[in-house]
């Protein structure tokens, strides 16, 4: 089934440590997102790329890096992992970046910092 | 600035008509999106809208006037598959997509 696969789908991560999650896409997609959703805020924009080997960064950056090597992965990496990066990640894509094609989601990592 | 709204959370019966609003203020504007997010999975796509007026899509309609800045998502014969949030956001200028918290609808029968 075409789509967004993320992993893992939920980490208790203690704080200080590093991680990656990752995001891989089977749909040729151009552009892919990562954002972040925390209740009562709306999905806030960590990093995007538009195209492979490109990379930008969104609203809230700080503390997130992120590659794009290829067409189908863009994983996104912590450095040194904070509790106020408790949140549930979303992975996404669309067809096209900076226009107005739909985002396509993968279902989220649930990730804990303690 | 930029910011957009919609209510927290609303209450319906299956079967029934509601009606979710959005309001945005922006400099420039590049379209409005609806998406359906049920609990813990992943928002999915609904409608887009660019032009004043209502799109219908099935049970589902989205209507926008783009001088009000204000957009609706109109759902008919509600059914408790409906229960989810309903997540709002317009393009601006540069092609960002600004979020709303989104809006719980609950379903009852």
């Amino acid at each position: 089934i075409a789509g967004i696969t993320q992993a893992p789908t939920s980490q208790i991560l203690a704080a200080g440590r590093r991680m990656t999650l990752r995001c891989t896409q089977d749909m040729r997609h151009n552009a892919m997102y990562w954002y972040r959703q925390d209740l009562g805020l709306g999905l806030r924009l960590i990093h995007y790329s538009n195209t492979a080997g490109t990379t930008g960064k969104g609203e809230v950056p700080d503390g997130y890096s992120v590659s794009r090597a290829n067409t189908d992965d863009f994983p996104l990496t912590l450095a040194s992992a904070v509790p106020s990066q408790t949140s549930v990640y979303f992975c996404a894509s669309s067809q096209t970046g900076a226009d107005n094609s739909p985002l396509h989601f993968g279902n989220g990592t649930r990730l804990t910092v303690t | 600035g930029q910011n957009i709204d919609q209510p927290t959370e609303m209450t319906a019966t299956e079967g029934a008509i509601v009606q979710i609003n959005c309001t945005y203020q922006t400099s420039g504007f590049n379209g409005l999106f609806w998406y359906q997010q049920h609990a813990g999975e992943a928002p999915t796509f609904l409608s887009y809208n660019v032009l004043d007026g209502l799109e219908e899509k099935g049970r589902f309609s989205s209507f926008l006037s783009r001088s009000k800045g204000y957009s609706y998502l109109l759902l008919k014969e509600l059914q408790m598959k409906d229960s989810a949030s309903y997540l709002c956001a317009f393009l601006d200028s540069n092609y960002q997509l600004i979020w709303g918290a989104g809006t719980k609808l609950i379903i009852k029968p």
